[in-house]
């Protein structure tokens, strides 16, 4: 079946360093991708999208190609801050068209000052 | 725009006992969603109302899970009787159609089964 793997955490980071967190998937015909974003004690927001290969989402300074040669959706961001701090997940809803997402299990991302 | 309410925010209960979790998706959103998220993985989807209709319910455990959608607004889950493994944070989410478009998320109710 579909299904999303995501690199392990935490990933513990200096302010302004770069980040990049990988995220693969399986899949059959072309699902669309996306990255969620969990603050401590919130729900689930969606920080980007793409629906077509070779699509970029981006959203807040973070980017995220959908690749379909290597079947990946990794999440960068240049310069990252203390608050962005949070669990990220990488998601897909089947090219079926249900909107049932699959999640990965998420990555915590620590920015220290 | 208010968003998912959900509630309790948090509830422990012991092993065999039965718990209630209720949700308040946006107003006017047709489609919403129960899912499941263990401590350490990602949240799965536990059921689908299309107003108050079942789209997919595959992976709700229907031995002990049960959910209903009262005239396609409210939602509640129940399990009955907990398990130690139904330890979980709860969310429910809901979408204006069928699509990601306004898909929104409640902030869950976290379960702990002693």
């Amino acid at each position: 079946g579909d299904s999303v793997t995501q690199m392990e955490g935490p990933v513990t980071l200096s302010e302004e360093a770069f980040l990049t967190i990988n995220c693969t998937y399986t899949a059959t015909g072309y699902p669309s991708l996306f990255w969620y974003v969990q603050y401590p004690g919130e729900g689930l927001q969606l920080l980007l999208k793409a629906t077509k290969a070779d699509d970029k989402g981006s959203n807040k300074g973070f980017e995220a190609t959908y690749r379909k040669e290597t079947t990946s959706f990794h999440l960068e961001k240049g310069s990252v801050q203390v608050s962005d701090s949070a669990v990220y997940f990488c998601a897909l809803t089947p090219s079926s068209g249900t909107y049932k997402y699959i999640f990965g299990t998420g990555t915590r991302l620590k920015v220290l000052a | 725009e208010a968003g998912v309410a959900q509630s309790p925010r948090y509830k422990i209960i012991e092993k065999r006992q039965s718990v209630a979790f209720w949700c308040n998706p946006i107003s006017g959103h047709a489609t919403l969603y129960w899912y499941q998220q263990i401590l350490g993985q990602g949240p799965k989807l536990l059921i689908q109302f299309q107003n108050n209709g079942v789209v997919d319910d595959s992976q709700l455990p229907k031995d002990r899970f049960s959910a209903e959608r009262l005239k396609g607004v409210d939602s509640t889950l129940k399990i009955q009787p907990a398990k130690l493994e139904d330890s979980a944070v709860y969310l429910c989410a809901s979408s204006a159609g069928t699509g990601y478009y306004g898909y929104t998320f409640g902030s869950g109710t976290r379960l702990t089964v002693v």
